[in-house]
């Protein structure tokens, strides 16, 4: 597609419940990243993939949290057994190759436990 | 920290006038970009600077790096009122892949 397309963009769960939230990059990146942003703070690493290879998992806050990426394209992070604090807009970027590449970011999901 | 951080936290500014943020980092980089979001969902990228380099320009916006300093500014000539939002630097470290980011600078364009 012409962008990041994140989807859905706005989800509302109850506290407990398990969500998926999905990515679709832009054909042809190789490098796919996800962030959380907390109401007026900065980006929290989460997760990145590059190619085929392992994932850098070191930015998942808890086991609750993970994340895949299929065939090279799309992306889904999955949250299990929400909580409140979970509560954020979860972001995706991707890029032509991990190395000396600008990101390209979807307009995020809005993620609200209650 | 490991992550860029910006400052100041906030700028407000009269139209028209320049806008100077500024990042520091303490890791070695690959390069440090600079990216703007409006409304508090997706960033733009606006420019990229590599740890060889030491000035950029696009447009209104200069990009300075000084990696001896571990520092970056960002500078917007000319403001508009379409410039109010927040600014972020990230750095993609030397020793991974991972691109950080700093906690950003909110900018006000004051007409």
């Amino acid at each position: 597609g012409a962008g990041v397309s994140q989807s859905p963009s706005n989800k509302v769960t109850e506290k407990g419940k398990d969500v998926e939230l999905r990515c679709d990059p832009i054909s042809g990146h190789t490098a796919l990243y996800w962030y959380r942003q907390s109401l007026g703070q900065g980006l929290e690493f989460l997760i990145y993939f590059q190619g085929n290879s392992a994932p850098d998992k070191s930015g998942l806050p808890s086991d609750r949290f993970s994340a895949e990426r299929t065939g090279g394209s799309v992306s889904t992070l999955t949250i299990q057994r929400t909580q409140q604090e979970d509560s954020a807009v979860y972001l995706c970027a991707s890029s032509p190759t991990g190395l000396g590449s600008g990101y390209t970011f979807g307009s995020g999901t809005r993620l609200t436990v209650v | 920290s490991q992550q860029g951080e910006e400052d100041p936290q906030a700028l407000s500014i009269q139209e028209g006038e320049n806008a100077t943020m500024n990042c520091s980092y303490k890791t070695s980089i690959n390069n440090l970009q600079w990216y703007r979001q409006n409304s508090g969902r997706g960033l733009v990228h606006l420019i990229l600077i590599r740890s060889n380099e030491r000035e950029k320009h696009s447009g209104r916006l200069r990009v300075t790096l000084d990696t001896s300093k571990k520092s970056s500014s960002l500078l917007i000539t000319a403001s508009r009122a379409a410039d109010t939002a927040s600014y972020f630097c990230a750095i993609k470290r030397n020793r991974d892949d991972k691109i950080i980011f700093g906690k950003g600078t909110r900018l006000h364009i004051l007409p």
